[in-house]
C-alpha cells in the first residue's frame, strides 16, 4: 500500500464550479500537509499548508484535514480556467521531518 | 512565501558532456534539499535528499555516480549530470526545505535535452 493514495484523474469542470481534490493516507505520523499546484512544464507551487487537523483558507482554496479518517481535501470555489493544473498533496511527520510523501496528484481541467 | 531558484530553466547538451543544475534558496536557509526527476504527465520521482555539508542520500536505482550532487552551502545545491545520454533527457527538479520547517518549497524546474 502507498503511503499516500491520490485519484490522477482527470478531472473535468465548467466554469465556477466547486472542486474537490482528495488524498487518503495510511501513516498516523503525518501532521504536516501542504497542497501544491503545478502547470505543465512548470515546477510546482505550495498553495496550502496546515498541520495537524482542521480547516485552513486562504481566498478561493479552503483546505481540510481530518486525521481520524487519515483524508486530506482542497476545495477550489469559484473555479476559473487559470485553475488547471495537476494538484499534488504532500504530507510529513513527526517520526521524520525530513521525509515528505506526495500523492501522484490530480489533473484539473477548468472548461471555460 | 520563500523562493527556490533553479539554473537553468533549459539546457541542451550533446551525448557524453555533463551538465550541472543549480538550485539556490534565495531567502531561507536550506539544511535539506531534494532533487527529483518528472517524466512528462508523471508525478515526481525524487533522486536524492542532500544535507548542508555532508553527502546526498540517494533513492533505489538513482546512480551516484552519473548523478552528481553537492550541498556546499546551505543556500546551494547543485546537481551535475556526469555523460548525459539521450535517456537523461527529462525536468529536474529541486526543492528546499528551510531550517527548523516542516514543508518544502520547489524551483521552477529544469529542462534537460541530450542530443
Amino acid at each position: 500500500q502507498k503511503e499516500v493514495e491520490q485519484d490522477p484523474g482527470p478531472l473535468s469542470v465548467p466554469e465556477g464550479a466547486i472542486v474537490s481534490l482528495n488524498c487518503t493516507y495510511s501513516n498516523s505520523a503525518f501532521q504536516y500537509f501542504m497542497w501544491y499546484r503545478q502547470y505543465s512544464r512548470k515546477g510546482p507551487e505550495l498553495l496550502m499548508y496546515t498541520y495537524s487537523s482542521g480547516n485552513k483558507e486562504d481566498g478561493r482554496f479552503t483546505a481540510q484535514v481530518d486525521k481520524s479518517s487519515k483524508y486530506i481535501s482542497l476545495f477550489i470555489r469559484d473555479s476559473q480556467p487559470s485553475d488547471s493544473a495537476t494538484y499534488l498533496c504532500a504530507m510529513s511527520g513527526w517520526d521524520n521531518f525530513n521525509k515528505f510523501y506526495f500523492g501522484s496528484g490530480t489533473k484539473l481541467n477548468v472548461k471555460p | 512565501g520563500a523562493v527556490v531558484s533553479q539554473h537553468p530553466s533549459r539546457v541542451i547538451c550533446k551525448s557524453g558532456t555533463s551538465v550541472k543544475i543549480e538550485c539556490r534558496s534565495l531567502d531561507f536557509q536550506a539544511t535539506t534539499m531534494f532533487w527529483y526527476r518528472q517524466f512528462p504527465k508523471k508525478s515526481l520521482m525524487l533522486m536524492a535528499t542532500s544535507n548542508e555539508g555532508s553527502k546526498a542520500t540517494y533513492e533505489q536505482g538513482v546512480e551516484k555516480d552519473k548523478f552528481l550532487i553537492n550541498h556546499a552551502s546551505l543556500t546551494l545545491s547543485t546537481l551535475t549530470v556526469t555523460s548525459a545520454h539521450p535517456e537523461d533527457s527529462s525536468f529536474y527538479i529541486c526543492s528546499a526545505t528551510p531550517e527548523g520547517g516542516n514543508t518544502i518549497y520547489f524551483g521552477e524546474g529544469s529542462w534537460l535535452t541530450v542530443v
